[in-house]
């Protein structure tokens, strides 16, 4: 099946640093979604991109849908306490939902 | 606001148990999913339920069983427990485009000893 490399793993940074973080995958996608968990909760979508070259804001928040269809970049400006998270990229190519695929999330550890 | 409830919370079982894990939405969606999240390892999907009356496997189906009651529940159900089933496990629902994203519950963190 298809995989996703997510990197980083994990970033310490202090608040007020941008931040960004990428996926990768083996193959092509037609859509790209971005997911925050916080601690002891389910994932929420940030934000979804479906065309190659997309880019697309989400209040601090900016997502790309890379060029090549494989990979896909998010950025967070101005951090702050709060963004402290597991940030999720998953990938779908057609099909329903249940053809997405995760990877496997990048924490993100703020520091105030 | 309830969206996706799952029950319980937090489960701790032996060896060779069984569980069902409970999955309610109210939000009146088609599809519901239950995934399973291991460090490492992301999210991959266990079982779904596309519309009410029809299951399929997902990535690693091996060892769980699915109940679509109606169309706001979905269970899912260990019969016998095993150490590598420890996890924390997603229940989900979803109506619209891929694009729109899923609704996940809260999950439930399960130990197997």
């Amino acid at each position: 099946g298809q995989q996703l490399n997510q990197s980083p793993q994990s970033m310490f940074i202090q608040e007020g640093e941008d931040v960004s973080m990428n996926c990768t995958s083996s193959s092509i996608f037609n859509t790209w979604l971005w997911y925050k968990q916080d601690p002891g909760e389910g994932p929420v979508l940030l934000i979804a991109l479906y065309k190659a070259g997309e880019l697309t804001s989400n209040g601090r928040l900016t997502a790309q849908f890379g060029i090549t269809r494989k990979d896909s970049f998010l950025n967070i400006s101005a951090s702050i306490p709060s963004d402290v998270g597991i940030y999720f990229c998953a990938g779908q190519l057609g099909g329903g939902y249940q053809k997405v695929t995760f990877g496997i999330g990048t924490k993100l550890q703020v520091i105030p | 606001n309830a969206g996706v409830t799952q029950t319980p919370k937090f489960q701790v079982l032996k060896t060779g148990q069984s569980m069902t894990l409970q999955c309610a939405q109210d939000m009146n969606h088609n599809s519901m999913y239950w995934y399973r999240q291991d460090p490492g390892m992301g999210l991959r999907l266990i079982y779904y339920s596309a519309s009410e009356g029809t299951t399929d496997k997902g990535e690693v189906p091996n060892g769980y069983n699915v109940s679509r009651l109606n169309k706001r529940e979905f269970s899912l159900r260990l019969e016998s427990a095993a150490p590598s089933q420890t996890s924390v496990y997603f229940c989900a629902s979803t109506q619209g485009t891929v694009a729109r994203g899923v609704h996940f519950g809260d999950g439930t963190r399960l130990s197997i000893l």
